[in-house]
């Protein structure tokens, strides 16, 4: 069965540091998204692309993070530096279209731990 | 306001009886309307759409809609235990974007 695939599933680092995740989304979905999920809450959209194109990045703090997907294949997100608040699930997901049918599918996220 | 209003829970069922999740959006623009469901340290797992007035059944899941109220609901029908879990609900936007509730936490009491 098709999946999206994320690593590293679990990250420590110390604030002021520099992480980076990676994400493979499902085979033939033009469409990927990272969100970030805090504990207790639901997730929010960080950036949404759409093939290698950056189609909202509206919520991402662009100061520290910033994320890429070249080839219009995988993505990375990167952070830094990291500070204390950004501990949280990312999360990729990755749907075949971005309209209101687009069905978003989901990758086992990366746990981030700043300390 | 929220954008997307979900009761936190816990709500607490006994296995075999139907649980009733709960949701209001502020945009009336919203078409699609999806459910989620999420255990504990896990990511999250589509198990419904629904796209129109009224409902939609899924085996043990029905999604209901109604636009004009602003309100999505999930059923679920003969409640195991391993349907414990927090299920999030994710309206569609105007603009594009799918905008998650808090979700609820379901129990399902053995």
């Amino acid at each position: 069965e098709a999946e999206v695939a994320q690593s590293p599933r679990y990250k420590i680092t110390e604030k002021s540091q520099a992480v980076a995740f990676w994400c493979d989304p499902i085979s033939g979905h033009a469409t990927l998204y990272w969100y970030r999920q805090i504990l207790g809450q639901g997730p929010e959209l960080l950036v949404q692309f759409q093939d290698e194109s950056v189609v909202d990045d509206s919520q991402l703090p662009k100061d520290r993070f910033s994320a890429e997907r070249l080839k219009g294949v995988d993505s990375t997100l990167k952070i830094q530096p990291a500070e204390l608040g950004d501990s949280a699930m990312y999360l990729c997901a990755s749907s075949s279209t971005s309209g209101r049918y687009n069905e978003q599918f989901f990758g086992p996220g990366t746990r981030l731990t700043v300390l | 306001q929220k954008e997307v209003e979900q009761n936190s829970g816990p709500l607490s069922v006994p296995e075999g009886a139907i649980a009733s999740l709960n949701c209001t959006y502020s945009d009336r623009v919203s078409q699609s309307f999806f459910w989620y469901r999420q255990y504990s340290g896990k990511s999250p797992e589509l198990i419904m759409s629904i796209y129109s007035n009224g409902d939609k059944e899924d085996g043990r899941f029905t999604a209901q809609l109604n636009k004009a109220s602003q309100y999505v609901s999930l059923l679920i029908r003969d409640s195991q235990p391993s349907d414990s879990a927090t299920y999030l609900c994710a309206p569609f936007n105007a603009g594009n974007m799918l905008t998650f509730g808090g979700g609820t936490r379901l129990m399902v009491k053995p």
